[in-house]
């Protein structure tokens, strides 16, 4: 089943602890990125990839990174976590003409 | 700064009626996508729109571009409750290339009985 699979779906953590979220898809996309969706805000790019070693800033990339090593696999890394990055966290990834969002990561930072 | 906007933000129906959900944009892009996303869920694709004038229909949704107005439409026909849900258009700016999409704030849609 085409897919794309992150991980933790929910995370409780404190400030200043490194985490780091995990996005896989099985589908050979080249192109995935991360958003960060908030009330009232609707959903924000981070970072996006257009294939291996390639990665770029979204809208909102500050106090995050990312890494692109294999095509399938593209983690969000938080080196350290404020309140202010407590959110619903997606990652999609594309073909030419649809991007693919996982199921999610809800991320509690206190 | 590229914007996209959706009007309404809200929206309470009665089950049997129409409804045009609007999402307007503030650069030239000839690709825009339309997205339901359930409480607690993910977003789901509906429709790819790829050109002006593109029309594309699944049940009781239907989903136009006019690119030279900078705007598209999300008609609902004879709305049911299970089309409840919060839409979500976006807009495509690198040219179609794959994805880096800015998202409108989203339709929160409600259908009564």
């Amino acid at each position: 089943e085409a897919q794309v699979t992150q991980n933790p779906r929910y995370l409780i953590t404190v400030t200043g602890k490194k985490l780091t979220v995990t996005c896989s898809q099985n589908m050979n996309h080249e192109y995935m990125s991360w958003y960060r969706q908030d009330p009232g805000l609707g959903l924000r790019q981070i970072y996006y990839s257009m294939n291996v070693e390639v990665t770029d800033k979204g809208d909102v990339p500050e106090g995050y990174k990312v890494s692109r090593k294999e095509k399938r696999n593209f983690p969000l890394i938080l080196e350290s976590p404020s309140p202010n990055q407590t959110s619903l966290y997606f990652c999609a990834s594309s073909n030419r003409y649809t991007q693919y969002f996982g199921p999610g990561t809800r991320l509690t930072v206190l | 700064e590229l914007k996209v906007e959706q009007n309404p933000l809200f929206l309470s129906m009665q089950e049997g009626k129409n409804y045009t959900i609007y999402c307007n944009y503030s650069t030239t892009s000839d690709r825009l996508y339309w997205y339901r996303q359930d409480p607690g869920k993910s977003l789901e694709s509906l429709f790819v729109l790829l050109s002006n004038g593109a029309v594309k229909q699944e049940g009781r949704l239907m989903a136009s571009l006019d690119t030279k107005a900078r705007l598209s439409t999300l008609h609902i026909t004879a709305a049911v409750h299970d089309l409840s849900a919060t839409y979500f258009c976006a807009v495509d700016i690198m040219g179609g290339s794959q994805g880096n999409l800015i998202f409108g704030k989203g339709t929160k849609l409600s259908v009564k009985p």
